[in-house]
């Protein structure tokens, strides 16, 4: 159980162009989800955290207008990455919070690597 | 903002011997947790450790929490060769559900 996955696994696109990338959590109810962006070698940065039916929560430096989240079901959530430019090629993350009582896990999906040319 | 630091950045050693990675983190938590990659692939929870927890165990895995130092440390006992991946700690705070990664451990393991 507690699977989530992520659609397009990669994608390659035009500068100027927007992606949309897919999480869904496949087994369980997520009222809360996280997106994170890993550039090579680094570690994992959180961009986001997507609440079911409300705005998303976007951290210092991550720009809402480029990066539009949408978390229409318990089970979806959506990153849209708007007027992509070569620099936003990355392999963005996302997770899944069952929002349990006894746990603090989150649930991650495989990852969608960004390439913009 | 990363909350915290990892180190070594990288470890090689061979297949049977343990691997020892720590974590330092800079402010309160209510958990830390391990979490392991393969290369360009997705996350793997490891192991869960709450703040009024010292130590923990699962199979092969320790691991160890400290908060009077803001640390911890994940031991590998006996490794494989599978367990060549890059481990990063992840702290959680207490209300927000976030979890903030540290910069991560490369460890490649040698047959």
């Amino acid at each position: 159980g507690a699977v989530v996955s992520q659609h397009p696994s990669w994608v390659i696109c035009k500068s100027g162009t927007s992606v949309k990338i897919e999480c869904r959590s496949l087994d369980f109810q997520a009222t809360t989800m996280f997106w994170y962006r890993q550039f090579p070698k680094q570690s994992l940065m959180l961009m986001a955290t997507s609440n079911e039916g409300s705005k998303a929560t976007y951290e210092q430096g991550v720009e809402k207008d480029k990066f539009l989240i949408n978390h229409a079901s318990l089970t979806l959530s959506t990153l849209t990455v708007t007027s992509a430019h070569p620099e936003d090629s990355s392999f963005y993350i996302c997770s899944a919070d069952p929002g349990l009582a006894d746990t603090d896990t989150q649930y991650f999906g495989p990852g969608t690597r960004l390439t913009v040319l | 903002s990363q909350q915290g630091e990892e180190d070594p950045q990288a470890l090689s050693i061979q297949e049977g011997e343990n691997a020892t990675m720590n974590c330092s983190y800079k402010t309160s938590i209510n958990n830390l947790q391990w979490y392991r990659q393969n290369s360009g692939r997705g996350l793997v929870h490891l192991i869960l450790i709450r703040s009024n927890e010292r130590e923990k165990h699962s199979g092969r895995l320790r691991v160890t929490l400290d908060t009077s130092k803001k640390s911890s440390s994940l031991l590998i006992t006996a490794s494989r060769a599978a367990d060549t991946a890059s481990y990063f700690c992840a702290t959680g705070a207490s209300n927000t559900g976030k979890l903030i990664f540290g910069q991560g451990t490369t460890l490649q393991v040698k047959p």
